[in-house]
């Protein structure tokens, strides 16, 4: 089975420059998260979607984040302008949840590691 | 105060040996509790789940204590292929989803 395809696998880009990260999410997975890992701030919890639908934004660092889930086979998470400070492991990670059960463990993909010069 | 404490470490331990990290957290709506593992330039990995029972796999053991609000990872026999780092993660049952730092481990021959 297919696990979460994230692309690209390594991105370089100039501060000023749209970024664009997507993720493929685990069929039947109902739950996608985004992360940024960085040695300073460790794994940071950016943004959650429950079926498709954004339940907590709080970690999305500014303005110049968003995130978008059309389906609940792709979402994206765009970073316009990018800024050096930028630089970091984006991982997406996917689960179930299910009411009455609680959370299925996270299954993550092998990141987007995005250097802004 | 961070919602998940973890001791950074590094744990430089002997193969052979036992070895025990803890995660302490703050928010009491937390619900499912999972260790990870994380190896050098690569994703984290799902190593076991953690219950109120405990839970034991192979040379692995995870438990949770709600009262004083911690969970634990035991390594016994410790093996070279264990150095990575351990992450803590804690779960509300809307989903939001809380890692800790990780601890790192190295074994040694």
């Amino acid at each position: 089975d297919a696990g979460v395809i994230q692309s690209p696998r390594h991105e370089v880009t100039e501060m000023g420059q749209e970024v664009t990260l997507r993720c493929k999410p685990i069929s039947g997975h109902n739950s996608l998260f985004w992360y940024r890992q960085t040695m300073m701030r460790g794994l940071e919890l950016l943004i959650y979607f429950n079926n498709n639908v954004p339940i907590d934004d709080s970690g999305m660092p500014e303005d110049r984040f968003s995130a978008k889930m059309p389906n609940a086979s792709f979402s994206t998470l765009k970073i316009q302008p990018s800024e050096p400070r930028d630089s970091a492991v984006y991982f997406c990670a996917s689960s179930l949840l299910r009411q009455g059960t609680g959370v299925q463990p996270q299954h993550f993909g092998d990141g987007t590691r995005l250097s802004i010069l | 105060r961070k919602e998940v404490e973890q001791d950074p470490g590094p744990f430089n331990v002997p193969e052979g040996a036992t070895v025990a990290f803890n995660c302490t957290y703050s928010n009491s709506a937390s619900q499912s509790f999972f260790w990870y593992r994380q190896d050098c330039r690569k994703e984290p990995k799902l190593l076991m789940s953690v219950y109120s029972s405990g839970n034991e796999d192979g040379r692995f053991t995870a438990q949770l204590n709600r009262a004083s609000q911690y969970i634990s990872l035991l390594i016994r026999d410790s093996k070279l292929s264990d150095s990575a780092t351990y992450l803590c993660v804690l779960h509300t049952n809307a989903g939001k989803s809380t890692f800790g730092d990780g601890t790192t481990l190295t074994v040694k021959p």
